[in-house]
């Protein structure tokens, strides 16, 4: 069985600062991981994904992160933040084509002047 | 260039009433179709998958139905809405191949009344 942890449900930064969002996942197979972001009344876009090699992903937007198997994290950061960051984001585990990618419960980004 | 359609955007129902929300998919052939749906606090939760025609596999237990007609189109239904069945409601679907990226609608959000 696979699950996904987003630790924090509300991250707060000012914009310029780190933004660092954590996901911690479970499974019992080498997992792919996913972030998503989602815009107020719109669909997920996918930000980045990790399924096999280089442990260090970078995706759009500046965003990046980096698959910890040891710590069974893949927490996503990104160094400046904008005010148009502020969004939901989330975490997902999956393996498999043809089955269904696992979400954590989201972490909504505020941005502040 | 893939393509997917969710429609209605937005739905008032009262209780008790049935639920049609439809997805159709472009530029693409049998691809894996998911309902996914999301209420506040929540995260997404998994409805519905299906890895082709009239093959519906059930995450849920509850008064939601899905069927899919056609390779490309995917319906949610109910014949009889509850209070607890409001919330945003995704369509996403994959290809059976590589690692599993869902490729999210732009949601329907239903509120019951």
């Amino acid at each position: 069985a696979q699950s996904v942890t987003q630790l924090g449900s509300h991250v707060s930064v000012s914009e310029g600062a780190l933004v660092l969002l954590r996901c911690n996942y479970s499974s019992s197979v080498p997992p792919y991981l996913f972030w998503y972001v989602q815009y107020p009344n719109q669909g997920l876009q996918l930000l980045l994904k990790y399924t096999t090699g280089a442990t260090l992903v970078k995706g759009i937007n500046g965003f990046e992160a980096e698959f910890k198997k040891s710590e069974t994290s893949f927490h996503l950061t990104k160094p400046s933040a904008h005010m148009s960051d502020a969004a939901e984001y989330f975490c997902a585990v999956g393996r498999q084509a043809g089955t269904a990618l696992i979400f954590g419960k989201g972490t909504t980004l505020s941005v502040s002047s | 260039s893939q393509t997917i359609h969710q429609w209605p955007a937005t739905l008032v129902q009262p209780v008790g009433s049935p639920l049609s929300l439809e997805c159709t998919v472009e530029g693409t052939s049998n691809p894996n179709l998911y309902w996914y749906r999301q209420a506040a606090g929540r995260g997404l939760q998994l409805l519905f998958y299906s890895v082709g025609i009239g093959q519906i596999s059930s995450e849920v237990p509850q008064n939601l139905s899905a069927s899919r007609p056609q390779d490309r189109q995917f319906i949610l239904s109910s014949k009889k809405l509850l209070l607890s069945d409001s919330g945003f409601y995704l369509c996403a679907w994959s290809v059976d191949s590589g690692a599993n990226v869902l490729t999210f609608g732009a949601g329907s959000r239903l509120t019951v009344l």
